[in-house]
């Protein structure tokens, strides 16, 4: 079946550090792949996605490419700040279908 | 649009109540998923429905769990009788086909004591 795997957390960065959080997937064909972010007491908000191989997802400093031949979708940002401590999910889905999320990565950074 | 709406934020129980979670999914979305969230096992994908019909609900954990979905614009999701290992948030999510995003409500805190 399809399934996604994430590196396992927690991960803790002091502020402007770079981050990479690895995701891997497998599917039968080519999902549409994203991230999701959760800060503490709130729900899952989509921070980028990717529908193709090869399609680059950004937003708010972080990117993530989809990349077929490693299936993977790892996601980076150069410079972290404090208020990007949360938990992240890596997911993927068809049309049609519902998500199906890693087990999270919880990101803390520090002063 | 003011987003997928929840309800309750939290509730608490006790053991042996009917407990019912609410939802108002992004009008327009046509996908409706619940999902259950402990630190325990992560996110689980209960159910979810498609024009209102259940889709897939083999994610539902015991037949004490059950989901509607009436029209478009509502859903409930019921537990009878609750258990304490019934705690964690529930989340309710939407979107449409072409878009295989989703999109979250804030969730419901459910504790059962």
């Amino acid at each position: 079946g399809n399934s996604v795997t994430q590196m396992e957390g927690p991960v803790t960065l002091s502020e402007e550090a770079f981050l990479t959080i690895n995701c891997t997937y497998t599917a039968t064909g080519y999902p549409s792949l994203f991230w999701y972010v959760q800060y503490p007491g709130e729900g899952l908000q989509l921070l980028l996605k990717a529908t193709k191989a090869d399609d680059k997802g950004s937003n708010k400093g972080f990117e993530a490419t989809y990349r077929k031949e490693t299936t993977s979708f790892h996601l980076e940002k150069g410079s972290v700040q404090v208020s990007d401590s949360a938990v992240y999910f890596c997911a993927l889905s068809f049309s049609g279908y519902a998500l199906n999320f890693g087990k999270g990565t919880s990101l803390l950074v520090t002063p | 649009d003011a987003g997928v709406i929840q309800s309750p934020r939290h509730e608490v129980t006790e053991m042996g109540q009917e407990v019912t979670l609410r939802c108002k999914p992004i009008s327009g979305h046509d996908y409706l998923f619940w999902y259950r969230q402990t630190m325990m096992r992560g996110l689980e994908l209960l159910i979810y429905f498609n024009n209102n019909v259940p889709i897939d609900d083999s994610g539902m954990p015991e037949d004490r769990f059950s989901a509607k979905m009436p029209n478009a614009s509502f859903s409930t999701l019921k537990i009878q009788p609750s258990e304490p290992r019934d705690s964690a948030v529930y989340f309710c999510a939407s979107s449409t086909f072409r878009d295989t995003e989703a999109f979250f409500g804030q969730g419901t805190r459910l504790t059962v004591v």
